[in-house]
């Protein structure tokens, strides 16, 4: 069955530091594939999405790459700031199916200024 | 345009006790869904809507039931509350590929 794998956290960088969290994906279909962003005390929010291989997601300063070959869409941003401390989720969803979501056990990013 | 909304935001409930928790979208989508969230687990399906009158199950619907009142409403009930749903509850609406999540139910079970 589909499923995503994320790196396990927390996560903790400096002021500008680079970012990646990875994440890679097991899926039967044709999967979109998301991140979302968990704000301490809030729902989950969509930060960027890509829905074909190759495709690049992009918002607020952070990417991630469809990469088919490797089943992986790792999420990146060049110089991370203290706002940006929260829970990133991967998910995909089947593009055949868009009634069914999978989303990775998250990953904890801290920054510290 | 409030998005997804959600009602309780707390709840405190004894062992056995029952209760509903409210969820309502403004955006006109058909599809509805309640996750639960655990430490370290992420998000576990409990239930969904695919569009007003159906409702299917999840990774984990022991203990729930749900109800599409109409094309805005979707709900959550336990009917006899255990520890182990202890949790952070979310609801979800999706048009197309996107979800769109609500602020949570904190619900704690003693």
């Amino acid at each position: 069955g589909d499923s995503v794998t994320q790196m396990e956290g927390p996560v903790t960088l400096s002021e500008e530091a680079f970012l990646t969290i990875n994440c890679t994906y097991t899926a039967t279909g044709y999967p979109s594939l998301f991140w979302y962003v968990q704000y301490p005390g809030e729902g989950l929010q969509l930060l960027l999405k890509a829905t074909k291989a190759d495709d690049k997601g992009s918002n607020k300063g952070f990417e991630a790459t469809y990469r088919k070959e490797t089943t992986s869409f790792h999420l990146e941003k060049g110089s991370v700031q203290v706002s940006d401390s929260a829970v990133y989720f991967c998910a995909l969803s089947d593009r055949g199916n868009f009634n069914k979501f999978y989303f990775g056990s998250g990953t904890k990013l801290n920054v510290k200024p | 345009n409030a998005g997804v909304t959600q009602t309780p935001k707390f709840q405190v409930l004894k062992t056995g006790q029952s209760m509903t928790l409210q969820c309502a979208q403004d955006m006109n989508h058909n599809s509805m869904y309640w996750y639960r969230q655990d430490p370290g687990m992420g998000l576990r399906l409990i239930y969904y809507s695919a569009s007003e009158g159906t409702t299917d199950k999840g990774e984990v619907p022991n203990g729930y039931n749900v109800s599409r009142l109409n094309k805005r409403e979707f709900s959550l009930r336990l009917e006899s509350a255990a520890p182990s749903q202890t949790s952070v509850y979310f609801c979800a609406s999706t048009v197309t590929d996107t979800q769109y999540f609500g602020p949570g139910t904190r619900l704690t079970v003693l």
